[in-house]
Parts: C-alpha cells; structure tokens; sequence
C-alpha cells in the first residue's frame, strides 16, 4: 500500500542486543521518519531523513541511531535494547507539500 | 516544538449521534493533518488543513482549521460503528518544514 514496507512486522529480543527496524518505500520520496507509539504518549518522533545521509533527531531520539545510504531504505537501530523501547514502531514517508504523510503497518517490537 | 492538545481522549457515543473532536495548537498551525487508526494497525490519512478558515469533508466527516490558525475541529455526523478507533491530529511547520509531530489522539468508540 502506497509503495512502504516495514520488517520485520515483529520482532521480540532480549534486552541489551542490537536490533535494528528496515523501512522500504518505492516511490523515491526525499523525506522519511521513524516513530514509536506507546500509551498514553500516542505518536513521537525518534528520528527522520531529510535525503541520503542526511538525517536529524526528533523529540525522543536517545538510544536510537539512523542510517539512510540509499533513497528507498531507512534503518532504525536499537544499539542495546532495553525493555523501555518495547512499542509499535512505524516509519512514513512525506510525498510533498499539499498531501498527507504514507504510514508503514508497523513493528511490534518487544525487549524481554 | 510545537505541541498538540486532542480532546476529548476519548469518547463513547450511541450510532447514529454526531461527535466532534479538538485540536488545540501551542503555535500557529501551518500544515495540520487528521488521521484514524484502527487498533494494531497503522494511520490512514483523512485530511490535511493549511489555510485559516479552511474546511474540508470526506464523506460523512468534516475538517476546520480556525481563522487564527491554532485550532482544529473534525466532525463526525451520524457516527456509525466503522467510525470507531483512535484519530491522531498531527501538524508540521508547513512550506519546507517537514517534520511532523502528533497529539495523543482521541479513542473514539461508536456503541450499535
């Protein structure tokens, strides 16, 4: 739907290894995002890309890095997971001024 | 950063009733978005407002951006049970400024 994929779709992991989220889009837009979902907090951005390695923090960006080398791909890493990043993670993509923003499914990531 | 404040956070109405929900800016809205979320999926995207003044209706619902810009209201008339689930007000900075942020959302259940 809409040219973006994310994967995997869930994902459960130990506390303390890396873990790292793929987003895949199709339609070469220039900007992505990545944003964490939790009760209560509803959606907050961790970070997002403004171009091929070009990427800036958003307001809950401590703990996770970024890396975007080719247009279509956007990686979201946990270097070291602990149990407070456990949420529904989801990536999106901007096609422009005057439309809306594409969401992926989502990932359901859970640190044990 | 500008924050979103959504109300009610949450709301139960009888099928058939009209509803409507709020979103109250920090600072002047330029690009304000409405999307719904079914539980355990992602944001599908209703709306999007720029201009003071500006309503928009898809269907049975209606979007308003105030004159001053701070303000959003989304109209539900004649609610049906596939109105339910949870609708995210977002806002970016407009023009170049793409960073998008949300307000907590408001869960809306609509009882047959």
């Amino acid at each position: 739907d809409a040219g973006i994929t994310q994967s995997p779709r869930h994902k459960v992991t130990e506390t303390g290894t890396p873990v790292t989220l793929r987003c895949h889009q199709t339609e070469n837009h220039r900007y992505m995002y990545w944003y964490r979902q939790d009760p209560g907090h509803g959606l907050r951005l961790i970070h997002y890309s403004y171009g091929v390695k070009d990427t800036d923090k958003g307001e809950v960006s401590d703990g996770y890095s970024v890396s975007r080398s080719k247009t279509e791909d956007f990686l979201l890493t946990l270097e070291s997971a602990t149990s407070s990043q456990t949420s529904v993670y989801f990536c999106a993509i901007n096609p422009g001024q005057g439309y809306g923003y594409t969401f992926g499914s989502g990932t359901r990531l859970t640190v044990v | 950063s500008q924050e979103l404040e959504q109300s009610p956070q949450s709301l139960i109405v009888q099928e058939g009733k009209n509803l409507t929900i709020n979103c109250t800016s920090s600072k002047t809205l330029y690009g304000l978005y409405w999307y719904k979320q079914k539980y355990g999926e992602g944001l599908i995207f209703l709306m999007m407002l720029q201009k003071g003044g500006e309503e928009k209706s898809h269907e049975k619902i209606t979007a308003k951006l105030d004159e001053k810009k701070q303000q959003s209201s989304l109209h539900i008339t004649a609610s049906q049970p596939s109105h339910a689930g949870i609708y995210l007000c977002g806002a970016d900075g407009g023009g170049s400024n793409y960073k998008l942020t949300f307000g907590k959302g408001t869960l809306l259940t609509v009882n047959p």
